[in-house]
Formats: C-alpha cells, structure tokens, sequence
C-alpha cells in the first residue's frame, strides 16, 4: 500500500515565478492537507481539502492557492512567489480527520 | 488561543529513557499526537492520545497527559540510536474542525552510544 506520495522533491524557483506542487493521497483516504515547515520550524497549516473543496485556512495570502481532484489527489499553487516561501512543503493525507499521514515533502528554494 | 511548546534539545545515553515534553495552551484540543522527523523526511505518526485519556501505551512509547496543566510528554523506552531524530509535539480538535494540527517548534533527540 504506497503512503502519500509528493512531487517534485525539489524545485529551485526565481522571485516572482509560480510553482506547483503535487500530492497523492494515501489509498483510501478523501482529505488532503497542506503545510509549510520553514527550517527549524514546526509545520504550519495552510488549508485542507475534501470533497474537492476547500474546507479550512490557515494564515497564508491569497498568493497560496489549491486544487483537489476527483481521485483525491491534490496540488498546490504558490504565485508571486518571495524568499521567505522557501520552505518544505508537506501534504497529509486523512480518511477520519484525527489521524493524518503526512508524505515526505518538497523542498521548494526561492532563489 | 493556540500554541503549543516544547524544549528544543534533548540528549541521552543508549538504552537510557527519554522524556520529551509538550506544553499546549488550547484547552478545547480533542486530539494531541506526536510525530517524528528524520532529517531530509517527511513526519512520521507515532501516536496520539485522546483528551480523556491519560495515558497510553504502544510498545517502547508512553503517552502521559495532564489536562489541567496542559502538559503533554512523551517517554522512550530503552532509547536507541535510530530514535534521533526532531520529536513534534502536535494539538487538534474535533467537533466544527477540520483537523487542522498546530505543532510546535520540535525538540531534538540526540541519542549518543
């Protein structure tokens, strides 16, 4: 059974440029979340998608966009992009909400 | 309001326990879970207790929760040298939430032969 899976693993980016990031849920599970973990810090959440909607957001600008798809799958845009979005980017995966499983992340530099 | 804490570092010997330790300040918090990072790795679930639970046990990991003082900490038994790794600390709700999870900063776990 593969677990959530992410893609790129790495992406190098210039200020100002769009970037999207992909995300495949684990087998079974409808909810996809997002986060962001800057270096030395604790992931923080962006938003959550089920049902091909967003369902919750957290503290980010409308520079931070996402998509579901109906197989679940998910992806997430960032436009305009700064030197301060550089970060790992991670998708949790979650069929009931109290347990998500998260992939192994993007590593997005802003160069 | 929202904020979860812990220490950042912690170091112990081979086959010693290890106590990494967790302040949150949201009393409403249902579920409150640990999660680990290996470097250059995505977050790996450990475990996780729910808010009327006051402990809970899973192999070498003890969960140990004290709702009045919101403290939460995690204890390794018999620690081995592939438990280093970052150790989050992790809080959510239930019920009108989605499951957003509010981590902390992370403690470090070095585990030294």
């Amino acid at each position: 059974d593969a677990g959530v899976t992410q893609s790129p693993t790495h992406l190098i980016k210039t200020r100002g440029q769009q970037v999207t990031l992909r995300c495949s849920p684990k087998s079974g599970h409808d909810t996809v979340s997002w986060y962001q973990q800057a270096l030395g810090q604790g992931p923080q959440f962006i938003f959550q998608y089920y049902e091909e909607e967003e369902r919750q957001r957290g503290n980010f600008p409308d520079r931070f966009s996402g998509h579901q798809f109906p197989n679940y799958s998910s992806e997430l845009n960032v436009n305009a992009l700064l030197l301060g979005d550089s970060a790992l980017y991670l998708c949790a995966s979650s069929f009931v909400s109290y347990e998500q499983y998260f992939g192994p992340g993007t590593r997005l530099t802003v160069t | 309001g929202e904020d979860v804490e812990q220490s950042l570092f912690l170091s112990v010997r081979e086959g010693d326990s290890s106590v990494i330790n967790c302040t949150y300040t949201d009393s409403s918090s249902t579920y409150l879970y640990w999660y680990k990072q290996e470097p250059g790795a995505g977050l790996q679930l450990l475990t996780y207790i729910f808010s009327n639970m006051d402990m809970k046990q899973d192999q070498r990991l003890t969960v140990l929760l004290n709702k009045k003082d919101k403290h939460l900490s995690l204890r390794i038994a018999d620690t081995q040298t592939g438990d280093s790794a970052i150790y989050f600390c992790a809080e959510s709700k239930s019920s009108g939430n989605t499951g957003k999870l509010i981590f902390g900063q992370g403690t470090t776990l070095q585990v030294k032969p």
